[in-house]
């Protein structure tokens, strides 16, 4: 099984609302990323978790809060977004963050809209 | 500072061969990986150079020279499905083994 899925596919929530994005992998990898991509750009790093851990965070902006209960799950919660955080939310897992195979496994993303 | 190049556009015909190349400079060089993304889908692996040279896999190759700081991927016996954003991404091993992205470079075949 060499897949990362993601809930929902399509979100569209208020400024006002509170959501959560799900990722989640069962390929037994201990690091697993979130990223955030806007059209015709790559994709952004905006955190990393490494066996569980918050290693990285890009400097994202508070609103933005990662949570890795175990290591097959990774979420995403979003509260107070503006517009601009309108963009295609990609989680992505790989074995470990310095493994000589370090391939990152990609899921299908979500495609967010805050209005 | 980090600064990966790719052109943005390129344009082949079906059934051709395209080379699109990738010009890095980065601190904490691993290796480079070349990923491939449909609009609207997630990126999925195409190939990663550690060493230098070329590595073959089937209709894609991708080569690497780490001296020169330069990458390339090929693809031959272009097909429409081939359209795509091609991205390169060093892999880095002094910054948490993050990947850098360059900004894509955008293929359109055509017939």
């Amino acid at each position: 099984d060499t897949e990362v899925t993601q809930t929902p596919k399509h979100l569209v929530m208020g400024m006002t609302n509170k959501k959560s994005l799900k990722c989640e992998q069962h390929m037994g990898h201990r690091a697993m990323y979130w990223y955030k991509q806007k059209a015709k750009k790559p994709p952004e790093l905006m955190f990393v978790y490494s066996y569980e851990k918050l290693s990285i965070n890009e400097s994202v902006p508070s609103r933005f809060s990662p949570e890795c209960p175990n290591s097959s799950l990774l979420n995403l919660h979003l509260h107070a977004l503006q517009p601009e955080d309108s963009a295609l939310y990609l989680c992505a897992s790989s074995q470990d963050r310095a493994s000589p195979s370090p391939e990152q496994y990609f899921g299908p993303g979500t495609r967010l809209t805050v209005t | 500072g980090q600064n990966i190049d790719q052109p943005t556009e390129m344009t082949a015909t079906e059934g051709a061969i395209v080379q699109i190349n990738c010009t890095y400079q980065t601190s904490g060089f691993n290796g480079l990986f070349w990923y491939q993304q449909h609009a609207g889908e997630a990126p999925t692996f195409l190939s990663y150079n550690v060493l230098d040279g070329l590595e073959e896999k089937g209709r894609f190759s991708s080569f690497l020279s780490r001296s020169k700081g330069y990458s390339y991927l090929l693809l031959k016996e272009l097909q429409m499905k081939d359209s795509a954003s091609y991205l390169c991404a060093v892999h880095t091993y002094n910054q948490g083994g993050k990947l850098i992205f360059g900004q894509g470079t955008e293929l359109s075949v055509k017939p």
